[in-house]
């Protein structure tokens, strides 16, 4: 079976604070991503990358970065967290254009 | 655009009635696929199915059917006799080129509770 973890399942930081969510996949997918859910607004895609050290940005990259330094490692970093920011965030892998095998989920609180 | 619309924000029925979740996409590729995932309390998305552009056939996997029209560009989920179990937020999702790259674009998810 495909495995996807995340590093946390809930996680509170306060503002302004760096926070790093960390994915890891299994099955050596190239391609792997990470979304936000909020209510009402569905999964938006924030980056996503294509092999080691390359990344894309999403929809709405704006107060995140990423590394993927490693084929089956992908960070999510928040350089300085706002409470705007508190959400869930989803990350995802997938072979090249196949179906996405989606992690538990961390449910971030910045206060 | 490319883009996901699920107008029905919850649906809540009673067990064993038969429920229908919509999904109508947009997009200018003519090639694209269609995804529909599920959400359980747990959290974790869970891939129900995935429908190439060029097939309309619709598909039945147990009490799950889905009914792909192109005219109409909708893409239905139909449970039947639902459960309990079946509870969750269901999200349906388009894959597009975008920017030169696959992406996945989701609808804003239908929240369904089925009660006992």
């Amino acid at each position: 079976d495909v495995k996807v973890t995340q590093s946390s399942r809930y996680l509170v930081k306060r503002t302004g604070e760096k926070v790093f969510l960390e994915c890891v996949q299994d099955m050596d997918h190239e391609n792997m991503f990470w979304y936000r859910q909020d209510p009402g607004l569905g999964l938006r895609l924030i980056y996503f990358s294509y092999d080691v050290k390359m990344k894309e940005k999403g929809d709405i990259p704006e107060g995140y970065s990423v590394s993927r330094e490693k084929k089956e490692r992908f960070s999510l970093i928040l350089e300085s967290a706002s409470t705007n920011q508190t959400s869930m965030y989803l990350c995802a892998s997938s072979p090249l254009s196949s179906k996405q095998y989606f992690g538990p989920g961390t449910r971030l609180t910045v206060t | 655009a490319q883009k996901v619309t699920q107008a029905q924000t919850e649906i809540s029925v009673v067990e064993k009635e038969d429920v229908t979740l919509d999904c109508v996409y947009e997009t200018r590729d003519t090639t694209y696929y269609l995804f529909w995932y599920k959400q359980p309390p747990s959290g974790e998305l869970v891939f129900l199915i995935r429908r190439n552009s060029f097939d309309e056939q619709n598909e039945i996997s147990g009490r799950y059917s889905w009914n792909f029209q192109k005219s109409t560009s909708s893409f239905n989920f139909t449970i039947t006799a639902s459960q309990v179990v079946d509870s969750a937020v269901y999200f349906c999702a388009l894959r597009a080129v975008i920017q030169g790259a696959q992406k996945l674009v989701f609808g804003q998810g239908t929240r369904l509770t089925i009660n006992p």
